[in-house]
């Protein structure tokens, strides 16, 4: 029982370039979540999932993409990296309707 | 904005109580009182969450009081492990309410 699972854990990328983070989660979650973190920051989150096939803008959506194809995996997309998107993203998910958040390890991105 | 409001930042002597304050009065009959932890760079950890009865684990305790407008989390025996940014978070419980995680408080818990 892996719990949340993010991967690459650290990525460098150049401005304009595109990347995809993947979360995923083998406790049968239906809700999965997409935030980030900045130095001295709480969370923000960027988008989250209530089920498969289903997506919503969080707080910060603003160039991030994601698509939850199975109920198991939420992708985070950057289809154009800025250097304003360097930041730890960490990835959540819960029971439907529950407070009970259980989050991945993080990702931490670079942008150059 | 924030629904809580939390000191940035408190100390505690290692095997002491750690008393962790909260204010939250706006609160609506319909929120539930949330407590995470994000040790150094991981990812947050629930502790625990509770409406209006004090609730305890394995890991805290959380006093909530008769007016609902503050609350503190008790970390009975504090151990260096406990260093960590704490955060308290009210939330709806049911349907798609996110949780909001404001900036936290951090606890430093001292040999």
């Amino acid at each position: 029982n892996a719990g949340v699972t993010q991967t690459p854990k650290f990525r460098v990328l150049k401005t304009g370039q595109s990347m995809t983070l993947l979360c995923a989660q083998d406790m049968n979650h239906e809700y999965m979540y997409w935030y980030r973190q900045d130095p001295g920051m709480g969370l923000r989150l960027i988008h989250y999932s209530v089920g498969e096939g289903t997506t919503a803008k969080g707080e910060v959506p603003d160039g991030y993409n994601v698509s939850r194809l199975k109920k198991q995996n939420f992708l985070l997309g950057l289809e154009s990296a800025a250097p304003s998107q360097t930041s730890v993203y960490f990835c959540a998910s819960s029971f439907r309707g529950t407070g009970e958040l259980f989050f991945g390890e993080g990702s931490r991105l670079t942008v150059l | 904005d924030a629904k809580t409001t939390q000191p940035p930042s408190m100390d505690c002597a290692e095997g002491r109580a750690a008393n962790l304050p909260c204010n939250h009065s706006t609160i609506s009959g319909n929120e539930y009182v949330y407590w995470y932890r994000q040790i150094h760079s991981q990812g947050p950890q629930y502790i625990i969450h509770g409406l209006k009865n004090n609730e305890t684990n394995e890991m805290a305790s959380l006093i909530i009081t008769e007016d609902r407008k503050s609350s503190t989390l008790i970390l009975p025996h504090a151990t260096l492990r406990d260093t960590a940014v704490y955060y308290c978070i009210v939330r709806s419980q049911g349907g798609s309410e996110k949780l909001v995680f404001g900036k936290g408080m951090k606890l430093t818990v001292n040999p």
